[in-house]
């Protein structure tokens, strides 16, 4: 069974500073690999897109790397913003077609 | 584009009624639909996953008479909550996507809170 860890649960940052979010999963045998960003009672945004076949993904300020062997990855953030503020989630494909299984989440805060 | 909808946002309902939660694909045909639960401060937890036409897979633990769930187009999934308790009360999210890809698009959330 996949079982998907995020470290750590809670980071508050000051503005403008870099951060980076781990993400760790138990079974390396998986296809892709994505982080998520989740606002206060509301639904999901897909931020990056990792494939196994790939190393990162960039979006803007946002940096995702995976290491499939290690079973790990990191969103790495630049330049952090207040608006940045939000709880991140990775998740993993498991148990079947399409279907994945979501980490237990960042809930990071960046202050003015 | 793949714009998820669900609709409502937010209910509140009394213990022992039924809810339903309705799941759209805009603007493209979703081959599956998954619905999840989120308990305040925890991940989502897949609930089940529904393909168009077909019964929904539930996952371990979840009462399927309880969560009724139907697909029965390719653009809509409804999440039936029955006889709804105060330990339901919880933010209901469902995601859908189309055959041979990868990616799943989430829908904004319902928050059910039973009194």
């Amino acid at each position: 069974k996949q079982e998907v860890t995020q470290i750590p649960a809670a980071l508050s940052v000051p503005e403008g500073e870099n951060l980076v979010l781990n993400c760790s999963f138990t079974d390396s045998a998986i296809y892709n690999l994505q982080w998520f960003r989740q606002d206060p009672g509301k639904g999901l945004t897909s931020l990056l897109l990792i494939q196994s076949s790939q190393r990162e993904q960039t979006s803007g300020r946002l940096n995702a790397s995976l290491d499939k062997s290690s079973g790990r990855s990191t969103l790495y953030i630049a330049a952090s913003q207040p608006g940045d503020s939000a709880t991140y989630l990775c998740a993993v494909p498991s148990g079947g077609y399409q279907k994945v299984t979501f980490g237990t989440g960042t809930k990071l805060q960046v202050i003015p | 584009g793949a714009v998820v909808s669900q609709h409502p946002s937010r209910v509140i309902c009394k213990s022992g009624t039924s809810v339903k939660i309705e799941c759209r694909s805009l603007d493209f045909q979703a081959t599956t639909m998954f619905w999840y639960r989120q308990f305040p401060k925890q991940s989502l937890m897949l609930m089940a996953t529904s393909n168009e036409g077909s019964k929904a897979t539930y996952e371990q633990g979840v009462e399927k008479d309880k969560f009724l769930i139907n697909h029965a187009s390719l653009t809509l999934s409804t999440l039936t909550v029955t006889s709804a308790h105060p330990e339901d009360s919880s933010f209901y999210i469902c995601s859908a996507s189309w055959q041979f890809t990868d990616t799943q698009y989430f829908g904004p959330g319902t928050r059910l809170t039973v009194l």
